[in-house]
């Protein structure tokens, strides 16, 4: 068990819906990143979040966006789903802003009909 | 831009061997981490090892070893023994100092099956 909790494990909804998807980084990390596993593109990073600040983005769509909140959870929405947003969805969180170690949490499966 | 290779779509293994898999990385950054991860078939994805651009030994981890030869840019991972429960999705992954972005660089990973 890693410490990073994330909800909810499955998810399954229809085209043109949104989601939100919750994390919760380990004790102690400040640092929470958000990546996207699908079959077609891999292991993609999409986001980071320090301290409540965004620090970084990568391939991340504009119908998506995130935050972290001030106790240092952060969520993911994800609007106007398409099928190809269908993927696992990890969360990773860090001590710092620096830190090499990524901790992953179980992550979310996205499943859009 | 920082890329992973891993050239090994899927490696067997008999148990109690070892198995070696193949990473190799590019970047022009000096300061870097490489990682590996393992993905068992219940989707998690575990923290294996790590080894620093300018650490001078390899890293080690029970029976996982990062075999990191710096000039050929290659961070291979060794396990030793192993198991049936190695049996999983193993990823080679790189991350740059520096700046303000730690993002994990991923490989396509490589599908090991441990043979009974």
């Amino acid at each position: 068990d890693s410490g990073v909790t994330q909800t909810p494990k499955h998810l399954i909804t229809a085209t043109g819906q949104r989601v939100t998807l919750r994390c919760s980084p380990r004790s102690g990390d400040l640092s929470v990143y958000w990546y996207q596993q699908s079959l077609d593109q891999g292991l993609q990073f999409l986001i980071q979040y320090y301290n409540g600040e965004e620090r970084a983005k990568g391939n991340i769509l504009e119908r998506f966006s995130a935050q972290q909140f001030p106790d240092l959870h952060s969520e993911l929405n994800l609007s106007s789903l398409e099928l190809g947003d269908s993927a696992l969805y990890f969360c990773a969180s860090s001590v710092g802003f620096s830190s090499y170690e990524q901790y992953f949490g179980p992550g979310t499966r996205l499943t859009v009909t | 831009a920082q890329k992973i290779t891993q050239t090994q779509p899927g490696m067997f293994v008999q148990e109690k061997e070892a198995v070696t898999l193949d990473c190799t990385y590019d970047t022009s950054d000096p300061s870097y981490g490489l990682f590996w991860y393992k993905q068992p078939s219940s989707g998690e994805m575990i923290f294996l090892i790590y080894q620093g651009s300018y650490d001078q030994q390899n890293a080690t981890e029970g029976r996982y070893s990062l075999n990191f030869q710096k000039a050929r840019k290659s961070a291979n991972l060794v396990i030793s023994a192993s198991q049936l429960g190695d049996s999983a999705m193993y990823f080679c992954a790189m991350s740059l100092s520096g700046g303000s972005n730690y993002k994990l660089t991923f490989g396509k990973g490589t599908l090991l099956t441990v043979n009974p």
